[in-house]
C-alpha cells in the first residue's frame, strides 16, 4: 500500500517552456502533498507544501510564481515549473502522507528535468 | 530549529559485513524518526520508523534501528549486507505531536564491494 505515482519521469525541454509534473496517490487519500528538490548528492530540499483545497505554503527562497503547485483533490498535486530555464533542472520529488500524527511521507520516483 | 546530522557522506562494505549507518538529531523532545532509502534516479522508499515504545524498530529488507535517546541517536544497521542495498540512505525527523515538514539528514551514500 501507500504508493505514490509521479509522472512524467523525465523531461528535456526548450528553454523558456512550462512543465507540468504530476504526483499521485494510487491508494490513499492524501490530505497533505510535498514537493521537494534534490540537486546531485544533496539531501532533498522542501519547496512547499500543499493541502487538498489550500493554497500551496512555500519554503523561504522559492519563488510561487515559478513553482506553481494545485492541489485539487484528494490523490493529485501538481506542480508547473514556469517558464524554465537550465537552472531550474533538476530533480523533482514528491511526497504524500495521509495525515495525522507522524504519518510518514510517502515518495513518488522522482522527475528529472532537464532544460536546454 | 530541528536538525539532522547523518556524519558519514560515504561509507563501503563488504557483501555479507554487518553495516551500521549513523544519525543524530537535535530537538528539545523525542520526534518521529525515519529511514529512507534512495536508489540512484528514483525516489525515497521508507525503511522504517519509530514513533514510541520499543527503542529497537524492524523495517523492510532486513533492517533494524535503534533509538537510543541518552545519544539522541536512531542508527541504522543491518547484520548482513547485500549488493542490492548499495543507495543513498537518509535519516529523517519529524517534530511529535502534531505533523509538521520533514528534516531530513544530508545522506549517506552506501557502497558494496564484492
Amino acid at each position: 500500500g501507500a504508493v505514490v505515482s509521479q509522472h512524467p519521469s523525465r523531461v528535456i525541454c526548450k528553454s523558456g517552456t512550462s512543465v507540468k509534473i504530476e504526483c499521485r496517490s494510487l491508494d490513499f487519500q492524501a490530505t497533505t502533498m510535498f514537493w521537494y528538490r534534490q540537486f546531485p548528492k544533496q539531501s532533498l530540499m522542501l519547496m512547499a507544501t500543499s493541502n487538498e483545497g489550500s493554497k500551496a505554503t512555500y519554503e523561504q527562497g522559492v519563488e510561487k510564481d515559478k513553482f506553481l503547485i494545485n492541489h485539487a483533490s484528494l490523490t493529485l498535486s501538481t506542480l508547473t515549473v514556469t517558464s524554465a530555464h537550465p537552472e531550474d533542472s533538476s530533480f523533482y520529488i514528491c511526497s504524500a502522507t495521509a495525515g495525522g500524527l507522524g504519518q510518514p511521507q510517502h515518495f513518488g520516483d522522482g522527475t528529472r528535468l532537464s532544460i536546454l | 530549529a530541528q536538525s539532522v546530522t547523518q556524519p558519514d557522506i560515504h561509507i563501503t562494505v563488504s557483501e555479507g559485513a554487518s553495516l551500521e549507518l549513523r544519525c543524530n538529531y537535535s530537538y528539545g523532545a523525542t520526534p518521529y524518526l525515519f529511514w529512507y532509502v534512495q536508489s540512484p534516479g528514483q525516489g525515497l522508499q521508507l525503511l522504517l520508523k519509530y514513533f514510541s515504545g520499543d527503542t529497537l524498530v524492524q523495517g523492510i529488507k532486513g533492517f533494524e534501528a535503534e533509538f537510543k535517546r541518552s545519544q539522541s541517536s536512531f542508527n541504522l544497521r543491518k547484520p548482513s549486507v547485500h549488493w542490492s542495498d548499495a543507495a543513498e540512505y537518509f535519516c529523517a525527523v519529524v517534530p511529535s505531536g502534531g505533523y509538521q515538514k520533514v528534516t531530513f539528514g544530508t545522506g549517506t551514500k552506501l557502497q558494496v564491494i564484492p
